[in-house]
């Protein structure tokens, strides 16, 4: 079955600063790759997502990239904001339902 | 509120007793998921409903556990004779029927089991 490895696991950036966040999947089938963000005690909502048809998709601040042959996507997230901060959980389907990474505990300093 | 909502939000029960949560998706949607999440954790599968067919269970789901959605629409989730270890957060998530379809979330059911 799919196995998604996500880090870093804690990550603190000075605000305005980028934070990159990383993937890594196994089931080469997999083809949709969603990233949500949840705040403490809230519950998880889709920031950005990407089909294994494309290489790159932005919205805003907020950028994935993904690279099927290594089997590997990033969130990247330009000029942080305080509001920022939460965890980031990557997630790929394919054959599968939704396999989730174990989070990304992501502080934004102001 | 046109969101997915569940209920209860909290629940705080003793070992072995049983429990039901309830899940009411986004009326359009056909796809129904279940998911538990503990601290530090990513959201775990337990299993999904195409209409009112479940579909695929997790081969992690024990047999204390049992769902349903009945008229394809709103679902339970029912634990019998819980456990300690049962304490987590029970979310549910709804979407389109096609793959890759954006799953949206409830605000959970927190279950404490003493």
């Amino acid at each position: 079955g799919e196995n998604v490895e996500q880090h870093p696991s804690t990550l603190s950036v000075q605000e305005g600063d980028s934070a990159v966040i990383k993937c890594t999947y196994s089931d080469s089938a997999s083809n949709y790759f969603p990233w949500y963000k949840q705040e403490l005690g809230k519950r998880p909502q889709l920031i950005i997502d990407i089909r294994s048809n494309v290489g790159e998709k932005k919205d805003q601040r907020i950028a994935v990239t993904l690279n099927k042959t290594a089997k590997h996507f990033s969130l990247h997230i330009t000029e942080t904001q305080p509001e920022d901060s939460a965890v980031y959980f990557c997630a790929a389907e394919g054959n599968t339902p939704l396999v989730f990474g174990k989070g990304t505990r992501l502080s934004v300093i102001a | 509120d046109t969101g997915v909502s569940q209920n209860p939000r909290h629940k705080i029960t003793k070992r072995g007793q049983n429990v039901t949560f309830r899940c009411d998706p986004i009326s359009e949607h056909n796809r129904l998921y279940w998911y538990r999440q503990t601290l530090g954790q990513g959201p775990e599968f337990l299993t999904y409903f195409q209409n009112e067919a479940q579909l695929e269970k997790s081969r992690l789901l024990s047999d204390r556990f049992s769902a349903e959605r009945p008229k394809g629409s709103f679902s339970t989730l029912e634990i019998q004779r819980t456990e300690q270890g049962d304490s987590a957060m029970y979310l549910c998530a709804s979407s389109f029927m096609n793959p890759g379809e954006t799953q949206y979330f409830g605000p959970g059911t927190r279950l404490l089991v003493l």
